[in-house]
Formats: structure tokens, sequence, C-alpha cells
């Protein structure tokens, strides 16, 4: 079945580039995203990507897909405090019940 | 800006209890979700609900679990008899269109604790 990594956590200063990545087992999958959980909040759409492009940029946020290694990653430039968040990559497959699947979160740490 | 709200934020319970978890779906969506996430685990789907029917559920919501939407606005997420493993944090959700909608709206949860 489908299957979603990523790791637990990442620390970065204020200011650098931070990259979480997400692995992903079903190469049928459609749907990529990138959802963002603050403190008490609900998962927030953060970006998204389908399955035949390979990179899509949007203002500070970079998201790059490598379908041959089931690979995607997100690339936030120039990371702010703000962007201290819980991090969940997710994937909705192509044929199926279109059920999301969600990795475990990143949780994103910016000192300043 | 509209959004997806949940209550309670905490509830605790004793096992073997009935709850009851409470969402407000966006006024205008139509499809209607709920996860759960188990500390330290991923967030796994539970069901879907659309024009009053379930359109998709998973292998975790079996016979103790069931949803309704009693009125026009609220969603809930009823569990009969908790069990330890049910503690977790539960999250809704909505969309306008269904799961293959790129954009779902996530509430900010209610944990649910079971003693």
């Amino acid at each position: 079945g489908e299957d979603v990594e990523q790791s637990l956590f990442l620390s970065v200063r204020e200011g650098d580039s931070s990259v979480i990545n997400c692995t992903y087992t079903d190469s049928s999958s459609t749907y990529l995203y990138w959802y963002k959980q603050e403190p008490g909040a609900g998962l927030q759409l953060l970006t998204y990507i389908f399955s035949n492009m390979d990179m899509k940029q949007d203002q500070r946020l970079t998201v790059l897909l490598n379908k041959k290694d089931k690979h995607l990653s997100l690339r936030i430039a120039d990371t702010q405090t703000g962007d201290s968040a819980i991090y969940f990559c997710a994937e909705i497959l192509s044929g199926g019940s279109y059920i999301p699947t969600f990795g475990r979160g990143t949780s994103l740490i910016v000192h300043p | 800006e509209p959004e997806v709200t949940q209550t309670p934020s905490h509830q605790v319970t004793q096992m073997g209890q009935e709850v009851i978890l409470r969402c407000v779906p966006i006024s205008n969506h139509l499809y209607f979700y709920w996860y759960r996430q188990i500390l330290g685990q991923k967030v796994e789907f539970l069901v879907s609900f659309y024009n009053n029917e379930i359109s998709e559920k998973s292998e975790i919501f079996d016979d103790q679990f069931s949803v309704e939407r009693p009125d026009g606005s609220n969603f809930t997420l009823k569990i009969r008899s908790t069990k330890l493993e049910d503690s977790a944090m539960y999250f809704c959700a909505s969309s306008e269109e269904g799961l293959a909608s790129y954009e779902q709206y996530f509430g900010p949860g209610t944990r649910l604790t079971v003693t």
C-alpha cells in the first residue's frame, strides 16, 4: 500500500533556507500536498503540485518533485520565526478512492 | 476568512463512554471529512460525507463510529464506546468539491483523551 515518510524534526536559523523532505511509495500519485499546522490550529494547505510537474514556486516556497525517486521537497527561502510549525506531506492517488495519505509531519523550529 | 470550527478543543472521557465531537464546516461546502492523529503518528483518514451519506470510509471507521449532519451547519463524529486507543487528535475538514479537490479546509482539532 501507499506510504508517506518524513523526517520528524528540522532546526534552522532565521534567514536561512529550510528544506523539508518527503518520500512516497506509490508512483500513481496525482496530487502531492504540503500542509502547515501552527500550534492550536488546523492543517492549512500551503501548496500542492500535480504529478506531471517537476517544480512549483510560490513566493518563498518552492516544491520540487522527483518522480523517479518518489521524492518531494518543500524549500522555504529566508525562513522566519513565523514559519515554525509542523509541515505535513500528503498524496492522493489516481484511479482510487482519492483518500489522502499523510506523513507524520516535520516539526520546523526556527531559531532567531 | 471563513474557517472550520470544532468543539470542544479538548475532551476527556472514561473508557466505555460515548463521545460526540462537533464540527461546523464552511457554510457553502458540500463535502465533509473526519481524520485523526494519534500522538506521534500519521494523520489518518476516517470518513467522508456528502449528500447526507457516507461516501468513503477507512478500516478504522468501524461500527463504534458514526457521523451525522443533524442540521444545516453541524457535522458530528460519535464514538459509541470509547477505548483507550481512541485517544487522538480528531480533525474535521470540508471542501467545496469531493476528495479529488486539491483544497480541504481543516479545523483546529479536538484532542480526545480516554482514561
